[in-house]
């Protein structure tokens, strides 16, 4: 059984598009993440959700908006598309706070802007 | 500029060397991970650390934690080609709740 899962593993698109990016844990984990990893493989977070709350958000481009439907789910959307959006996104979860607890991290999106 | 500095960027090094990785910063951290990734994975955590001074081993890994919680290391003893991988520190602040990642040390042990 897959814990976190992400959906597309690959995303390839054009500038100015808009696309999600879904994410599930079936850990019940309260807390979910989502990081991106760049080319030289920094890992920066972007959003953090506890019991679908807003609880992490870095300084990120508006064009890029969260959506928690459940404590399950956590899911990215980014609009307009830019080419310096190209990255590995990695969605995590944890039963409690980062830090404290274990982060579980899924097999990550490369997505390729062009 | 990164809240937690790592060193070395690379390292390459023989099975059955030792080796060690840094994780560095000037700000006080609640608690400090470590974490490898393997390529096309996500980060897999192998260690957690809250006390200051604290060490813990996990099997041929020890990891410390610096007595004023600033600071970590994970040494390796008697590398295996296994052990290749990208190691990520990563220390939370609870004060302003910030979570922080090094930019990764990458380990290649050849056989």
């Amino acid at each position: 059984d897959t814990a976190v899962s992400q959906t597309p593993k690959y995303l390839v698109t054009q500038m100015g598009n808009d696309k999600s990016i879904k994410c599930e844990q079936n850990l019940g984990h309260d807390t979910m993440y989502w990081y991106k990893q760049d080319s030289k493989k920094f890992l920066k977070i972007m959003f953090s959700y506890n019991n679908k709350e807003l609880i992490i958000n870095e300084t990120v481009p508006n064009r890029f908006s969260p959506k928690s439907p459940d404590k399950a789910h956590l899911n990215l959307h980014i609009n307009s598309l830019e080419l310096g959006d190209s990255a590995v996104y990695f969605c995590a979860s944890s039963l409690g706070l980062a830090g404290a607890d274990e982060q579980f991290f899924g097999p990550g999106t490369r997505l390729t802007v062009l | 500029t990164q809240l937690l500095e790592q060193s070395p960027q690379f390292l390459s090094i023989q099975e059955g060397e030792n080796l060690t990785v840094y994780c560095n910063s000037s700000s006080v951290f609640s608690s400090l991970q470590w974490y490898r990734q393997e390529p096309g994975e996500g980060p897999v955590l192998l260690v957690t650390v809250v006390t200051g001074g604290e060490v813990k081993k996990l099997k041929r890994l020890t990891f410390q934690f610096g007595d004023a919680r600033k600071d970590s290391s994970l040494h390796i003893t008697a590398a295996q080609p296994g052990d290749t991988g990208l190691y990520l520190c990563a220390g939370f602040r609870s004060n302003d709740y910030k979570l922080s990642f090094g930019a990764g040390t990458t380990v290649t042990v050849r056989a």
